[in-house]
């Protein structure tokens, strides 16, 4: 079955500073990436996502690349604010409803003011 | 429009009692799936109702069941608790025919000691 391997489990930045979290994928059937933020306390929160015929999605200061070839999709947040402090989860499905989601096991990031 | 909300949020059991969760999707969502969210794990499909059909059903055994109501509610239960169930339990929902973005709810925290 899939399996989705995310990197690096933690992350610290400056304010300002660029973030990337990159995650690879086994099964070449996958065809749907979502990214999902969560804060303390709460559920996940889908912040982007992209489709397997799709190289590259940006909303704001967020952007998702995705490399079906070599089977890896990154997220890259742009000029981070100590908000963007949270886990982020990366994650694939095999169906084109992108349900059974198969997740990262996260990434802690810390936006330091 | 109200976001998903599941009860209780917080339960404590024993060993070998059962437990029943439950999970009400944002109105007029027709598909609903279960997450189970360990600090091990991370986050693992458990499965996926829709119009009272399982769709999908991640690799959990059948200790784990759900179920879910014509108005789209769902129950989902764990019978013969082990330590190891001792877990977040997330539910999303989703419009269902083929929108595919998952709102998840803030999560049921289970307890078993």
């Amino acid at each position: 079955g899939e399996n989705v391997e995310q990197h690096p489990s933690t992350l610290s930045v400056q304010e300002g500073d660029s973030a990337v979290i990159k995650c690879t994928y086994s099964d070449s059937a996958s065809n749907y990436f979502p990214w999902y933020k969560q804060e303390l306390g709460k559920g996940p929160q889908l912040i982007i996502d992209i489709r397997s015929n799709v190289g590259e999605k940006k909303d704001q200061r967020i952007a998702v690349t995705l490399n079906k070839t070599a089977k890896h999709f990154s997220l890259h947040i742009t000029e981070t604010q100590p908000e963007d402090s949270a886990v982020y989860f990366c994650a694939a499905s095999t169906n084109q409803a992108g349900t059974a989601l198969i997740f990262g096991k996260g990434t802690t990031l810390s936006v330091s003011s | 429009k109200a976001g998903v909300t599941q009860t209780p949020r917080y339960l404590i059991k024993t060993r070998g009692q059962q437990v029943t969760l439950s999970c009400s999707p944002i109105s007029g969502h027709r598909s609903v799936s279960w997450y189970q969210q360990t600090p091990g794990q991370g986050l693992q499909f458990l499965f996926e109702y829709f119009s009272e059909t399982q769709r999908n059903k991640g690799n959990f055994p059948g200790r784990f069941s759900g179920r879910q109501f014509s108005n789209s509610r769902s129950e989902m239960n764990v019978s013969t608790l082990e330590l190891g169930d001792s877990a977040l339990y997330l539910c999303a929902s989703r419009q269902g025919s083929g929108a595919n973005v998952l709102t998840f709810g803030a999560g049921s925290r289970l307890t078993v000691l």
